[in-house]
């Protein structure tokens, strides 16, 4: 079993629809959360950042963390087609400990 | 700003072949990470720099991958020989320091045929 496991299976959404995307995890001991987003032919970006469990907000961006359940979200509000990306989860202990990544979930927005 | 250089953005070559990577961070960052990312998967690391040194290269296969960073600033990443299962997408990344956001470069596309 890896690590951090996200349903990499495309997601296609009309404008305007709410975009959900999850990851889970086995390691209790990660405490940093992560969305990266990384449109085609480009590097990753970073997205959101989250310590432990709770929620934040950034715009039409929300993560969400819930430890107890190793289950982690991001939801999209009022998705655009400059949104179609692959966003992926990634997750640390802190520290000098390398980043976990998950496979990705391609989004394609449709105008 | 700049933001993380890589060069070449794309390389082909033939299997048993050397191919090098080229790597400039974004100035003053002094933590700089090679990743391999896979077709449909997350990027992976291949070995992190604080400065000059390589602190974390538990998941570089050694027997035909090698990295130097001499002076702290630019990177360089080796295979040689490449084999079939090179074949990947090797990002740089940098940070300010191994706790700060990590800036990712666009990645060379390499294809090993």
């Amino acid at each position: 079993q890896k690590e951090v496991e996200q349903d990499p299976g495309p997601l296609s959404v009309p404008e305007g629809a709410i975009v959900s995307l999850n990851c889970t995890y086995s390691n209790s001991a990660f405490q940093y959360f992560m969305w990266y987003r990384q449109y085609s032919r480009k590097g990753p970006e970073l997205l959101m950042y989250t310590y432990s469990s709770g929620n934040k907000e950034d715009g039409r961006f929300t993560a969400q963390v819930d430890k107890s359940s190793k289950y982690i979200s991001l939801f999209i509000r009022d998705s655009q087609p400059s949104d179609s990306a692959t966003y992926l989860c990634a997750m640390t202990k802190g520290g000098n400990n390398r980043l976990a990544f998950g496979k990705g979930n391609q989004v394609v927005v449709i105008p | 700003e700049a933001g993380v250089v890589q060069s070449p953005r794309y390389k082909i070559i033939e299997k048993k072949q050397p191919v090098a990577f080229w790597c400039n961070p974004i100035s003053g960052h002094n933590t700089l990470y090679w990743y391999r990312q896979n077709l449909g998967q997350g990027p992976e690391l291949l070995i992190r720099y604080e400065n000059e040194e390589a602190v974390d290269d538990s998941q570089l296969p050694k027997d035909r991958f090698s990295a130097e960073r001499l002076k702290g600033v630019d990177s360089t990443l080796k295979i040689q020989p490449a084999e079939l299962g090179d074949s990947a997408v090797y990002l740089c990344a940098s940070s300010l320091g191994s706790l700060n956001e990590q800036f990712f470069g666009p990645g060379t596309r390499l294809t090993v045929l």
